[in-house]
C-alpha cells in the first residue's frame, strides 16, 4: 500500500537545540499531517497543512514549533529551541483530497537531553 | 474539545477467541470513525472505517456505530497471535481534518 516514510528514524539532541524532522509523504496526497506520541499511548494531533498553510494546530503546537513543505519536497517539523517534554516520537501522516484515511509513517523518536 | 475513551485498557484472549474493543466520543458531529492498528515500533495503520450507524463486517472483523449513543465498537472473532496489537479508535468530525484518537487498547492473543 501507499508508504510515508520519515528521517530520521531516531534523533538524540540536547535541549535547547535546533532539530528538523522530515517526512516524504504518500506522492500524490495534498494534506499532511503531525502527531506526537509519548511512550506508546495516546496520539495526539499536533497540526494540518494544506496548499502550502496551516490549517489547524493544537495547543501541542508551541511557537517554538514551524512546519512547511518547500517545492514540494519533504514535509518538515521544527523544533527550535528544544525542551524536554518533547522527547516522544513523532508520527507524520498524509491523505488525499477529500479521502478520510490517513496514512502515517514509521514515526521519528525524539530524545531530549 | 472532543473526548474519545477506549474500554478495555488491556485484552487477554485465547487464540480463536472473540475479542470486543469499545470506544465512545463525546462531539455529536463526529461524522468519520476509525479503527487503526499499531503494532510495535511501527505507525498506525488503519484497519477498517464506519462512516453510518449499524455493523459494517470485512473478514473476521466487525465494526459498529451508534452515533444516538457515542459509540463505537470493534469486535474480533477468531482471534490470531498476529492480531496482537494496540488498537486505536479514531474519530473525524470532517474528511481531512483532525483525527482525535482514543487511548487505545492493547491486545495479546494467546497461542
Amino acid at each position: 500500500g501507499p508508504k510515508v516514510l520519515q528521517i530520521p528514524s531516531h534523533q538524540i539532541i540536547d535541549m535547547g537545540q535546533m532539530v528538523t524532522l522530515n517526512c516524504d509523504p504518500v506522492s500524490n496526497h495534498l494534506y499532511f499531517y503531525w502527531y506526537k506520541q509519548i511512550l506508546g499511548q495516546q496520539m495526539e494531533f499536533l497540526v494540518n497543512f494544506y496548499n502550502g498553510k496551516v490549517m489547524e494546530k493544537s495547543k501541542l503546537f508551541k511557537d517554538q514549533f514551524s512546519v512547511e513543505r518547500p517545492d514540494g519536497s519533504y514535509f518538515t517539523l521544527k523544533i527550535q529551541p528544544t525542551a524536554l517534554e518533547d522527547s516522544a516520537v513523532y508520527f507524520c501522516a498524509s491523505s488525499l483530497e477529500g479521502q478520510y484515511e490517513q496514512y502515517f509513517g514509521p514515526g521519528t523518536r525524539l530524545t531530549v537531553l | 474539545q472532543q473526548k474519545v475513551q477506549q474500554s478495555p485498557e488491556s485484552l487477554i484472549v485465547p487464540e480463536g477467541g472473540m475479542a470486543s474493543l469499545n470506544c465512545t466520543f463525546s462531539d455529536r458531529n463526529s461524522q468519520y470513525f476509525w479503527w487503526y492498528r499499531q503494532h510495535s515500533g511501527e505507525g498506525p495503520k488503519a484497519l477498517m472505517s464506519i462512516f453510518s450507524n449499524g455493523d459494517k463486517k470485512e473478514g473476521r472483523f466487525t465494526a459498529h456505530l451508534n452515533k444516538a449513543s457515542l459509540h463505537v465498537s470493534l469486535h474480533i472473532k477468531d482471534s490470531q497471535p498476529s492480531d496482537s496489537a494496540l488498537y486505536f479508535c479514531a474519530v473525524s468530525i470532517n474528511s481531512n481534518n483532525r483525527i482525535f484518537f482514543g487511548d487505545g487498547t492493547q491486545l495479546v492473543v494467546k497461542p
